[in-house]
């Protein structure tokens, strides 16, 4: 049982440059969420996704874009970097809510 | 709107000593409330959570925290630490949005351990 998964761990990206981060859960879990993390800010939801096909903004989407085709599968997609999206990206799942997130490692993006 | 308050975003402390990492939220219904803890360059994982039942729930590595709705508290305990809980902590409180209870983060605290 792998969990929550997220590709890649590391990228750097132009300003201007595109890139989807993956995530993958293999609990069956309805409910999936990404967060972007910044030093001394928490975490911030960007999106989240009720079920497969259902996703829904949170408090910082603008400049990404969600899709939700499997139960397994949370792409997140980044259209024309910019520095304000250097970040560390985290993916989450839960079984239902409100209930324990369980969250992936992370990827680390620096946009230059 | 639900919030949460993390007081103090570096606590340290001498191995053996008491853990008290302070946590205070704002809602407007009965919340539910997490502790969180991040390794570095780790996800989060949880330590405890509170989600209505008893008022004082114990976590694993041996952390509590007490609900304490008239002080709209939920600090974070440990009688000893140890060097292996250096780490950031954070506290969450549900916020219900659509159709979903989302998660609140407070901005964290870094613990530090001294030996």
């Amino acid at each position: 049982n792998a969990g929550v998964t997220q590709t890649p761990k590391f990228r750097i990206l132009k300003i201007g440059q595109s890139m989807t981060l993956q995530c993958t859960q293999d609990m069956n879990h309805n409910y999936m969420y990404w967060y972007r993390q910044d030093p001394g800010m928490g975490l911030k939801l960007i999106y989240y996704s009720v079920g497969a096909g259902i996703t829904d903004k949170g408090e910082v989407p603008n400049g990404y874009n969600v899709s939700r085709s499997t139960t397994e599968d949370f792409p997140l997609r980044l259209e024309l970097a910019a520095p304000s999206q250097t970040s560390v990206y985290f993916c989450a799942s839960s079984y239902k809510v409100p209930d324990t997130q369980y969250f992936g490692p992370g990827t680390r993006l620096t946009v230059l | 709107a639900q919030s949460v308050t993390q007081l103090g975003s570096h606590v340290s402390v001498s191995e053996g000593a008491l853990v008290l990492l302070r946590c205070n939220y704002s809602s407007s219904v009965p919340p539910y409330l997490f502790w969180y803890v991040q390794y570095p360059n780790q996800g989060l994982q949880l330590l405890l959570k509170y989600t209505s039942a008893a008022t004082l729930v114990k976590g694993i590595n041996g952390f509590e925290a007490e609900f304490k709705k008239s002080e709209t508290s939920f600090h974070l305990t440990k009688p000893s630490a140890h060097m292996s809980d250096a780490a950031e902590y954070f506290c969450a409180v549900s916020l219900f949005s659509g159709s979903a209870r989302q998660l609140t983060f407070g901005s964290g605290t870094q613990l530090t351990v001294l030996p």
